[in-house]
């Protein structure tokens, strides 16, 4: 069935620096590729988040990029604060279902001051 | 925009009784809602897709007749827990999908955290 792998489970880094999270994902057929921000015990937020027919997309601190020959995305957080920690999730739509998205396992960034 | 509420946001059940878990859509009309399921540090698993009017699909493994899905409006669908376990203890959460096919984007609801006793 369809599977999106996330890299590195965790990763811990100073205030300032980068962090890059990677995934990859099995269903070809997948076009939209959103990261989301969890905080303990609450939502996930969305934080950014690609769609198939683009290879880059920045927000301020926050860049995705997409290779779909490959099948993997990437999210790239530059000069990271310490409220930057949280558990990432990476996920890819399932065509078969409309929308449906299967998530990655989570990526737990700690940033230390 | 694209605010999606759940109520209620914990309960705590005895093990045999059924719990109701509503969705709602606040600002916005949603055809399509999803129910997920997260276990303590561990990821979003899909439980079912909703769609207003209509059955909802489930996910393999997951029991229809356990989790029962109702979809009576554009904006609330509703998530039952029949004959909760405490296996079942787990955080429930809700998303809508918002915008035009192709481009739609999914909003997550706060959460409903089960504790069954």
């Amino acid at each position: 069935g369809e599977n999106v792998e996330q890299h590195p489970s965790t990763l811990s880094v100073q205030e300032g620096d980068s962090a890059v999270i990677k995934c990859t994902y099995s269903d070809s057929a997948s076009n939209y590729f959103p990261w989301y921000k969890q905080e303990l015990g609450k939502r996930p937020q969305l934080i950014i988040d690609i769609r198939s027919n683009v290879g880059e997309k920045k927000d301020q601190r926050i860049a995705v990029t997409l290779n779909k020959t490959a099948k993997h995305f990437s999210l790239h957080i530059t000069e990271t604060q310490p409220e930057d920690s949280a558990v990432y999730f990476c996920a890819a739509t399932r065509n078969q279902a409309g929308t449906a998205l299967i998530f990655g396992k989570g990526t737990t960034l700690s940033v230390s001051s | 925009g694209a605010v999606v509420s759940q109520h209620p946001s914990w309960v705590i059940c005895k093990s045999g009784t059924s719990v109701k878990i509503e969705c709602r859509s606040l600002d916005f009309q949603a055809t399509t809602m999803f129910w997920y399921r997260q276990f303590p540090k561990q990821s979003l698993m899909l439980m079912a897709t909703s769609n207003e009017g209509s059955k909802a699909t489930y996910e393999q493994g997951v029991e229809k007749d356990k989790f029962l899905i109702n979809h009576a409006s554009l904006t609330l669908s509703t998530l039952t827990v029949t004959s909760a376990h405490p296996e079942d203890s787990s955080f429930y959460i809700c998303s809508a999908s918002v915008g035009m096919i192709s481009q739609e984007t999914q909003y997550f609801g706060p959460g409903t955290r089960l504790l069954v006793l």
